[in-house]
């Protein structure tokens, strides 16, 4: 079946520029979490949403980042005004929906800001 | 902090023999742990997990222990296979919280032939 699917999966991007990375959990998952990776680093939690509702975003850097998933299915991640230190892999996380359940990651969208 | 750390950034191990990744994790509100592989261009892939109220759980080759006193969790691959060569991390959760995931910073597993 059809996993967690990301794009698009490289962006170059201009300091200055808006970006905006989308993300296609696996159906019928209720819960979506964006992580933000860095060279080397593990996963750092940026936002959750249960279905179409953001409920933590407490991870997300700056007021340049903003999230949506307005029909509680396909999910964007938008930065704004990127910056150099915004240079990350992001990822995208579907699980069905208690805290126990697997989360299914998706590829990544590697993103470098010039 | 909140977070979840490696004891060793890269290890490196003959083919067919058993390897151990170890994991030092700081939030006593954990209760829920695992064990995540990722390879090169890829996202974490699930290995096996472990609720706060086991000690030890088995799947195939794998292995995870919990110490709970001493705030520790590691992994054992037995019989490690070129396969298996990627960076491991750790992560735990809470009950309480959204799910959200802390991770360790990764190990690098390097399986020589």
């Amino acid at each position: 079946g059809a996993g967690v699917s990301q794009s698009p999966r490289y962006k170059v991007a201009k300091r200055g520029q808006d970006v905006a990375l989308r993300c296609d959990p696996i159906s019928g998952h209720v819960s979506l979490f964006w992580y933000q990776q860095a060279l080397g680093q593990g996963p750092e939690f940026l936002t959750y949403f249960q279905n179409e509702a953001q409920l933590d975003k407490s991870g997300l850097p700056s007021d340049r980042f903003f999230a949506e998933r307005p029909e509680g299915s396909v999910s964007t991640l938008k930065i704004q005004r990127t910056q150099q230190e915004d240079s990350a892999v992001y990822l995208c996380a579907s699980s069905l929906g208690s805290s126990y359940n697997e989360q299914f990651f998706g590829p990544g969208t590697r993103l470098t800001v010039l | 902090g909140e977070s979840v750390g490696l004891h060793l950034p890269t290890l490196s191990v003959q083919e067919g023999d058993n390897s151990i990744i170890n994991c030092a994790y700081s939030n006593s509100a954990s209760d829920y742990f695992i064990w995540y592989k990722q390879e090169s261009g890829k996202g974490p892939q699930f290995i096996i997990d472990i609720r706060s109220n086991m000690d030890k759980r088995q799947g195939q080759r794998v292995t995870v222990l919990l110490n709970k006193t001493v705030k520790h969790l590691s992994l054992q691959i037995a019989a490690t296979q070129p396969g298996d060569s990627a960076v491991y991390f750790c992560a735990e959760t809470a009950l309480s919280s959204t799910g959200k995931l802390i991770f360790g910073q990764g190990t690098t597993l390097q399986v020589k032939p």
